[in-house]
C-alpha cells in the first residue's frame, strides 16, 4: 500500500485566497484524521470522519475551516480565505478502527504559508 | 479540558545509553496510550502502543504505563544517532477509539 497521500506538498499562497488540501487515505481505512502542527501548539486535530461521516469537529479553528470527505478514498480541506496565522504542517491520518485500536498513520503533511 | 505532558527537552543521552521519555495525561479513564516519532520534516510515525498497565517491549523499545499514576513513558535501550527524533505522546481520552490528543513532545538527541 502507498499509505496516506496528500497533495499538495507544498502550498504558498496570499492571505485572502482560497485553499485546498486534499488526502487519500489507506485502502481499508474507515476513520480519516485532519491535524495542524506548529511550533507553538504541537499536533492538534481539527476533525475526524468515520465511514465518510464527520464525527467530531470541534478542533476546526472557526468557520474559514471546512472539511469533505466525499467518499472512502478522498478527502479535502478547505479555507476560505486564508490568513498567516494559517500557516501550518497539515497532516492527514487515517486508521481501521477496531475497538480501541486507533494506530493512526499519517501522510507526508502539506506545509502552507500564507503571506 | 483533557491534556498531555511532555518535557520538550532536549533530551540528550551518548550513543548506547538508555533513553527515558516521560508524559503524563489528565484524565484517569483513558484506555489507549501512543508513542510517535517524528523526524524533523517528516510525519508521525507509530512506534509502540499500549493499552493496559505494565510493560510492552518490541525491540529496543520499552512502554510502561502506569494508570494509577497517569504515567506513561517509552524507554530505548541501546541508543543509536538514528533515535535523534522528537517522540510524541498520544492518548485517547475519548474510549471510542478513535481521537487522540497529542502531547507536544520531547526532542532527543543522541551524540556520539
Amino acid at each position: 500500500d502507498a499509505g496516506v497521500i496528500q497533495s499538495p506538498r507544498h502550498e504558498v499562497t496570499e492571505m485572502g485566497q482560497e485553499v485546498t488540501l486534499r488526502c487519500k487515505p489507506i485502502s481499508g481505512h474507515n476513520s480519516l484524521f485532519w491535524y495542524r502542527q506548529t511550533m507553538m501548539r504541537g499536533l492538534e486535530l481539527l476533525i475526524y470522519f468515520n465511514n465518510n461521516v464527520p464525527i467530531d469537529d470541534s478542533g476546526m479553528p472557526e468557520d474559514r475551516f471546512s472539511a469533505k470527505m466525499p467518499n472512502a478514498s478522498f478527502s479535502t480541506l478547505k479555507i476560505q480565505p486564508s490568513e498567516p496565522r494559517d500557516s501550518a504542517v497539515y497532516f492527514c491520518a487515517s486508521s481501521l478502527q477496531t475497538g480501541m485500536n486507533t494506530e493512526a498513520f499519517f501522510g507526508q503533511g502539506t506545509r502552507l504559508t500564507v503571506v | 479540558q483533557k491534556e498531555v505532558e511532555q518535557n520538550s527537552g532536549p533530551l540528550s543521552v551518548p550513543e548506547g545509553a538508555i533513553a527515558s521519555l516521560n508524559c503524563t495525561y489528565s484524565d484517569r479513564v483513558s484506555q489507549s496510550f501512543f508513542w510517535y516519532r517524528q523526524y524533523s520534516g517528516k510525519s508521525p510515525e507509530l512506534i509502540m502502543s499500549i493499552y493496559s498497565n505494565g510493560d510492552k517491549e518490541d525491540g529496543r523499545f520499552t512502554a510502561q504505563l502506569n494508570k494509577a499514576s497517569q504515567y506513561v513513558s517509552l524507554l530505548i535501550r541501546d541508543s543509536q544517532p538514528s533515535d535523534s527524533a522528537t517522540y510524541l505522546c498520544a492518548v485517547d481520552f475519548t474510549g471510542g477509539g478513535n481521537k487522540l490528543t497529542f502531547g507536544t513532545g520531547t526532542q532527543l538527541k543522541v551524540e556520539l
